[in-house]
C-alpha cells in the first residue's frame, strides 16, 4: 500500500519556466490537497479538491493551477515559476469515515526557483 | 470558516519533563482534529487524531491529546520528553462538510539535556 506518492522529490527551475507536480493516492480518498511549507508559516493550502471533478482555491492559489485528473490523481502546475514559489510542496488526501476519518501526506517536493 | 491556532512557535523542555503543546480550533461544525509530527527534512507523520469517539486520544510515541469542546482545545501532551521527540508539531482541523484540512503554523519542540 503506497499511500500518497509525489513526484518529483527535488526540482530546480529557472524563473519563468513551467512544471507540473504529480500526486497520486491509492486509498480511494475523495479529497486531495496541495500545500506549501515555508519556515515559520506552517502549511498553507494552495488548492484542494473535495471530490473528483471539483477544485477550490485555498489560502495561496496565485501562480498555481490544479487538475483533478481522476479520483487517484491531483496535479499542481506552475505556469511561470517565480523565486517566491521556492518552497516545499506537500500533497495530501483524506476521507471522512466517522471514527476512521483519516488524512495522509506524501513525502514532499523541494522546489527551488532561481 | 475553520481555523487552528497553535500557541508558541518554539517550546523547549528538559529531557524527562512534561511536554505540552497547545492547539485551539475554530469550527462551525463538530471537527475532526489531528496532530502531525515532522522530523527534519521529512514528511508529516500522523501522531493521533480525534474523530468524535473518545475525548482522550492516545497516539504513537507516548503522546496523547484531550478534546475539550468547552475550551475549543486539543492540546498535545507527553509525560516525559525524550531527545528523539525534538521535531516540529502541527495541529490540524478537518471539516468533513467542507472537506478541507487546515493547519496551524506549527510548534518546534526542542529537548535539552
Amino acid at each position: 500500500n503506497a499511500g500518497v506518492t509525489q513526484t518529483p522529490k527535488f526540482q530546480v527551475l529557472k524563473t519563468g519556466q513551467s512544471m507540473t507536480l504529480q500526486c497520486a493516492q491509492d486509498m480511494n480518498h475523495n479529497s486531495m490537497y496541495w500545500y506549501r511549507q515555508d519556515p515559520g508559516m506552517g502549511l498553507r493550502l494552495i488548492y484542494y479538491s473535495a471530490s473528483e471533478g471539483t477544485t477550490d482555491k485555498g489560502e495561496v492559489p496565485n501562480g498555481y493551477n490544479v487538475s483533478r485528473l481522476n479520483k487517484r490523481e491531483f496535479s499542481l502546475r506552475l505556469e511561470s515559476a517565480a523565486p517566491s514559489q521556492t518552497s516545499v510542496y506537500f500533497c495530501a488526501s483524506s476521507e471522512r469515515r466517522g471514527v476512521n476519518t483519516e488524512a495522509f501526506f506524501g513525502q514532499g517536493t523541494r522546489l527551488t526557483v532561481v | 470558516a475553520q481555523s487552528v491556532t497553535q500557541l508558541g512557535s518554539h517550546v523547549s523542555v528538559s529531557e524527562g519533563a512534561l511536554v505540552l503543546l497547545r492547539c485551539n480550533y475554530s469550527s462551525s461544525v463538530p471537527p475532526y482534529l489531528f496532530w502531525y509530527v515532522q522530523y527534519p527534512n521529512q514528511g508529516l507523520q500522523l501522531l493521533l487524531k480525534y474523530t468524535s469517539a473518545a475525548t482522550l486520544v492516545k497516539g504513537i510515541n507516548g503522546f496523547e491529546a484531550e478534546f475539550k469542546k468547552s475550551e475549543t482545545s486539543f492540546h498535545l501532551t507527553k509525560p516525559s520528553a525524550h531527545m528523539s521527540d525534538a521535531a516540529e508539531y502541527f495541529c490540524a482541523v478537518y471539516s468533513g462538510t467542507a472537506s478541507k484540512l487546515t493547519f496551524g503554523t506549527g510548534t518546534r519542540l526542542q529537548v535539552t539535556l
